[in-house]
């Protein structure tokens, strides 16, 4: 079946640091893939997509490749702030006959530091 | 504001004790799902409903049932709480099909069976 793999948090870092987050996936077909964000205490945010190979995803400074090769789309950010501590989420999400569900990695927990 | 509402935000039941996750969307989406968040696992699907009338279990579909009768609500049961489901419940919707549009999340009940 379907898994997302991400590296474990947390990550830990000073403010305007360089930022990467690996996520790997498996998958039977060719999946749309999803960074999800959630900030203390509230739920989960899209933060970025891309539905096919080569396509980049971007948002608020944070960005991520779709990357078929290496079947990866690793999150980063030139320079992170202390409001991007969050848990973010890689995901993946497959059609099957039709219909789609979200297959989500365990989470990496951002920890940004003034 | 249009989005996906989850009520209640928080619950405590006892073991044994029944009671119904409550979830709304106005944005006449055809997908919803319910995910479970516990701390090192990511978040995990528990059932999902292409459409009205149209429901399937997900990963963890033991201990829950759902049924769908309008586009808008998608409830969840717990028949009888059991302390194993003590978790944070997410809610989420979607025009559905693989389109890559993603998910839109509730915010989120907190139950804590004792």
């Amino acid at each position: 079946g379907d898994s997302v793999t991400q590296m474990e948090g947390p990550v830990t870092l000073s403010e305007e640091a360089f930022l990467t987050i690996n996520c790997t996936y498996t998958a039977t077909g060719y999946p749309s893939l999803f960074w999800y964000v959630q900030y203390p205490g509230e739920g989960l945010q899209l933060l970025l997509k891309a539905t096919k190979a080569d396509d980049k995803g971007s948002n608020k400074g944070f960005e991520a490749t779709y990357r078929k090769e290496t079947t990866s789309f690793h999150l980063e950010k030139g320079s992170v702030q202390v409001s991007d501590s969050a848990v973010y989420f890689c995901a993946l999400s497959e059609a099957y006959s039709g219909y789609s569900t979200l297959t989500f990695g365990k989470g990496t927990m951002l920890l940004v530091s003034p | 504001n249009a989005g996906v509402t989850q009520t209640p935000k928080f619950q405590v039941l006892k073991t044994g004790q029944s009671m119904t996750l409550q979830c709304a969307q106005d944005m006449n989406h055809e997908y919803m799902s319910w995910y479970r968040q516990d701390p090192g696992m990511g978040l995990r699907l528990i059932h999902y409903s292409v459409g009205a009338g149209i429901t399937d279990q997900g990963e963890v579909p033991n201990g829950y049932n759902v049924s769908r009768s309008t586009t808008e609500d998608f409830p969840l049961r717990l028949l009888s709480a059991a302390p194993s489901q003590t978790s944070v419940y997410f809610c989420a919707s979607s025009y559905g099909g693989d389109r890559g549009e993603g998910y839109t999340f509730g915010s989120g009940t907190r139950l804590t069976v004792v």
